[in-house]
């Protein structure tokens, strides 16, 4: 299995511009999530899903971002429009199942800068 | 939210040193898992414990996980340059999800 796949791999953007960030999450997992990592921040979750159903957005950090995964192998989240406060590394990551007993196999992430 | 607080955030070490860092949390985990994230990298497992007092080892790393299950550690040996990078404890949230300690960022010296 080639792991959680994320694109891009680096993503630099202006200020005010739409920003998609794709996942594929291992097949067969059931659970997918969005984290956010910044050096003052630390690693959020920002979202998360089971069986393509959106669960938890309370990390969210505003309206601005949204979140879908419209099957099982893909999910996007999306900044629009974006702000240099966005600017970080956002890592998907995917498990067989839920809870905090399974591990997380995170993708290699996408760094997105906002200028 | 449930919180797990990891010190320190910095460790300078010489190469073949010892490094630990700590993981805490006001409430009693019912779990604690362990990632590496090397630079430039993302998130890898290490280890998940379970049971009150707790010990794995890994080669080097020694994993614990408090009597009162609110606290763990990951004690390194003689450290080589390949232990570089960020060491993250993660435990259960009030939804049961894993929520991630700050980190600690070893940096080794060769």
């Amino acid at each position: 299995d080639a792991g959680v796949i994320q694109s891009p791999r680096h993503e630099v953007t202006e200020m005010g511009q739409e920003v998609t960030l794709r996942c594929k999450p291992i097949s067969g997992h059931d659970y997918l999530f969005w984290y956010r990592q910044t050096m003052m921040r630390g690693l959020e979750l920002l979202i998360y899903f089971n069986n393509n159903v959106p669960i938890d957005d309370s990390g969210m950090p505003e309206d601005r971002f949204s979140a879908k995964m419209p099957n099982a192998s893909f999910s996007t989240l999306k900044i629009q429009p974006s702000e240099p406060r966005d600017s970080a590394v956002y890592f998907c990551a995917s498990s067989p199942r839920g809870g905090a007993y399974t591990e997380a196999f995170f993708g290699q992430g996408t760094r997105l800068t906002v200028v | 939210g449930q919180q797990v607080m990891q010190i320190p955030q910095y460790q300078h070490v010489q190469e073949g040193e010892d490094f630990t860092t700590y993981c805490n949390s006001s409430t009693t985990l019912s779990n604690i898992q362990w990632y590496k994230q090397r630079p430039g990298g993302h998130p890898v497992f290490l280890i998940q414990l379970v049971k009150s007092g707790e010990v794995k080892k890994q080669k080097r790393l020694t994993f614990q996980f408090g009597e009162a299950k609110k606290n763990s550690s990951l004690h390194i040996t003689a450290t080589q340059t390949t232990d570089v990078g960020t060491y993250f404890c993660a435990g259960p949230d009030a939804g049961n999800m894993l929520t991630f300690g700050g980190g600690t960022r070893l940096m080794v010296k060769p």
